[in-house]
């Protein structure tokens, strides 16, 4: 089956430490994104990747990094500069072209709280 | 810059209800809009999207219809099933300068009673 997997759903960190999440997807997509979702709240933009070895600052990328070094692998790592990192993280992806609709794809998410 | 305003929920129906959930955006060129759905501890599916005027996106018994004149493509369902209940979300993909990144609204959540 083709789609998006995160893992894990479920991720308890102690203040003060980096973590790493991780998005796989094998619907040979161009462009990964990973979204911050907090209650009531719309998803904010993070990180996104149009290509392989290239990725863009979102809306609120302070105290986050990612690295896109194969097609189908995007992975976040929220470090310990981020102030108030508990919250539900989105990966999602789209085909990436530049014209028409690029319609995006969502994985299940994970849930990260900071103990 | 590009934004969505949905209306404020909770929106609370009985099961067989009309639903519609507004949605107003603001955005430069010709944008794509699209509606999502989140279920409890999920992530996001893909409803039904619409990309230019006038064209009506549909789905599982949803619509929406791209009005550029009003700026507006609100969410409708006839008859609502307690398994509609959800949170849903409107946004758009700003056009070809966007390079598709979406602006998304805050979401509106959705309860269907029995």
């Amino acid at each position: 089956d083709g789609g998006i997997t995160q893992s894990p759903k479920y991720l308890f960190r102690k203040e003060g430490q980096n973590v790493t999440l991780s998005c796989e997807q094998n619907l040979n997509h161009d462009a990964m994104y990973w979204y911050r979702q907090d209650p009531g709240q719309g998803l904010r933009l993070i990180y996104y990747s149009q290509i392989v070895n290239d990725f863009q600052k979102g809306d609120i990328a302070e105290g986050y990094s990612v690295s896109r070094e194969k097609k189908e692998s995007f992975p976040l790592t929220v470090t310990s500069a981020q102030k108030n990192p508990t919250a539900f993280y989105l990966c999602a992806s789209s085909r990436g072209s530049s014209g028409g609709v690029d319609t995006q794809y969502f994985g299940p998410g994970t849930r990260l709280t900071v103990l | 810059g590009d934004s969505v305003t949905q209306m404020e929920g909770p929106v609370t129906l009985s099961e067989e209800a009309f639903l519609t959930i507004n949605c107003t955006y603001t955005a430069t060129g010709y944008p794509s809009l699209f509606w999502y759905v989140q279920y409890p501890g999920e992530g996001l599916q893909l409803l039904l999207k619409a990309t230019k005027a006038d064209d009506k996106g549909s789905n599982k018994g949803f619509e929406a219809t791209y009005r550029k004149e009003t700026t507006s493509f609100h969410l409708e369902k006839g008859s609502v099933q307690v398994s509609d209940s959800a949170v849903y979300f409107c946004a758009l993909n700003g056009g070809r300068s966007s390079y598709g990144k979406l602006t998304f609204g805050q979401g509106t959540i959705l309860t269907v009673h029995p």
